[in-house]
Parts: C-alpha cells; sequence; structure tokens
C-alpha cells in the first residue's frame, strides 16, 4: 500500500510570496492534518481535514489555511510568506477523525523563504 | 496549554549502551505516542500508551505511561546504530490535537 505522499519536497520562496503544499493520503484514510516543524518550536499542530471539513485547528494565523478535496487529497496555502515560516511542513493521514486511528506521516516538505 | 517537555535534547552513545529519555507534563493525557522521525522522513509511530501504569515492550524498547498520565519514559537496551533519530513523544490534549514533546535526538555510534 502506498504511504503518504507530500508535493513537493523541497521549496524557495522569498518573502510575501505564497505558497501551496499538496498532500496525498493513503488509499481509505479520510483524516488529513498538518503539521509545521522548526528546530525551534518543534512540531506543532496547524490544522486537520476529514470529509472536506476542517475539525480542528491550532494556533497559527490566518495567513495558514487549507483544503481538502472530495479524494481526502489536501492541500495547504501559506500568503504572505514571512522568513520564520521556512520550515519542513508534514502531513498524516489515518483513518479517522480526531486522532483516533493511527497517524502515518509523509516525508515532508521543505520550505525555505528568503 | 499543554506542554509537553522531553529530556535529554541530546544523546550520544556506544552501540551495547542503555538510555532512557523522559517526557513529562503538567498536564493529563488521555493518551500517549512515541516516535522516531529519521533524517528526510516523517515521524513513525512507534506505540501508543493509554492507561496509567501501562509498560509496553517493542523488541529492545520499553515504554511506560505515569501513574497520573502526565509523563512517559523510552527506555532501550543495548543500543544500536539503527536505533539513531529524533524520539518524539506525543499526547492528545482535550480537544484531539496531538501535542508534540521537543524531542530528544540520539545518535548511537558503533
Amino acid at each position: 500500500k502506498a504511504g503518504v505522499t507530500q508535493t513537493p519536497r523541497y521549496l524557495i520562496k522569498t518573502r510575501g510570496q505564497q505558497v501551496t503544499l499538496s498532500c496525498s493520503p493513503i488509499s481509505g484514510h479520510r483524516s488529513v492534518s498538518w503539521y509545521q516543524q522548526t528546530p525551534g518550536q518543534g512540531l506543532q499542530f496547524l490544522f486537520e481535514y476529514f470529509s472536506e471539513t476542517q475539525r480542528n485547528k491550532g494556533n497559527f494565523p490566518g495567513r495558514f489555511s487549507g483544503r481538502q478535496f472530495s479524494n481526502s487529497r489536501s492541500e495547504m496555502n501559506v500568503s504572505t510568506l514571512e522568513l520564520g515560516d521556512s520550515a519542513l511542513y508534514l502531513c498524516a493521514s489515518s483513518r479517522f477523525s480526531g486522532g483516533g486511528g493511527t497517524q502515518y506521516f509523509g516525508p515532508g516538505t521543505r520550505l525555505t523563504v528568503l | 496549554t499543554q506542554l509537553l517537555e522531553q529530556s535529554p535534547q541530546f544523546l550520544s552513545i556506544q552501540e551495547g549502551e542503555n538510555l532512557t529519555v523522559y517526557c513529562n507534563s503538567s498536564s493529563v493525557f488521555s493518551s500517549l505516542q512515541w516516535y522516531r522521525q529519521e533524517p528526510g522522513e516523517g515521524p513513525v509511530l512507534l506505540v501508543t500508551v493509554v492507561t496509567g501504569g501501562e509498560v509496553k515492550k517493542l523488541k529492545r524498547l520499553t515504554f511506560q505511561f505515569g501513574d497520573a498520565r502526565k509523563d512517559s519514559s523510552l527506555h532501550i537496551t543495548a543500543a544500536q546504530p539503527g536505533d539513531t533519530g529524533l524520539y518524539l513523544c506525543a499526547g492528545k490534549d482535550n480537544t484531539d490535537k496531538l501535542i508534540f514533546g521537543t524531542g530528544t535526538r540520539l545518535q548511537v555510534f558503533p
């Protein structure tokens, strides 16, 4: 069974630009969660989508948004990029919402903001 | 805000040594998970503990959940180079969000 895939794997942007990251969950998984990982703050929860609805949200500004499509694929968008947005962005899929099942993580997208 | 502090932050040991990683919080968690993350990859779930006082073993790894469900430990016996990685604990808070610990970076030298 194919794992969670994330595209692109690496991305370089400049301040003020916007970016869209994509996540394809494991087949049959309807929950997709997004996390930001930085050396200083560690791994922090951004939001979770289940059946195209945002079910949970972390403490991030409104510049961070996401959506989920009917095939469970999810995208995350960051607008007006700041230097501090440089991070590894991970998505994780699971069969159930709210952490009710095992979360399987993708390899991440490394975003560098110059 | 629920926080999970891990100690030590870094650990560098020789193959064959034993080690323990701690995960502490002032908050109670309904469950606690341990993950290992290797460079260029996402975290991989090792174990989930649910009951206070619970002990789970996974080959040379032993996981314990504190009686009050505020802390946990991971003990590795006879560490091997393949154990090298970033170890993360994570607790589910009362809104079902996963709160990750600060991480312990383990390096095992042959």
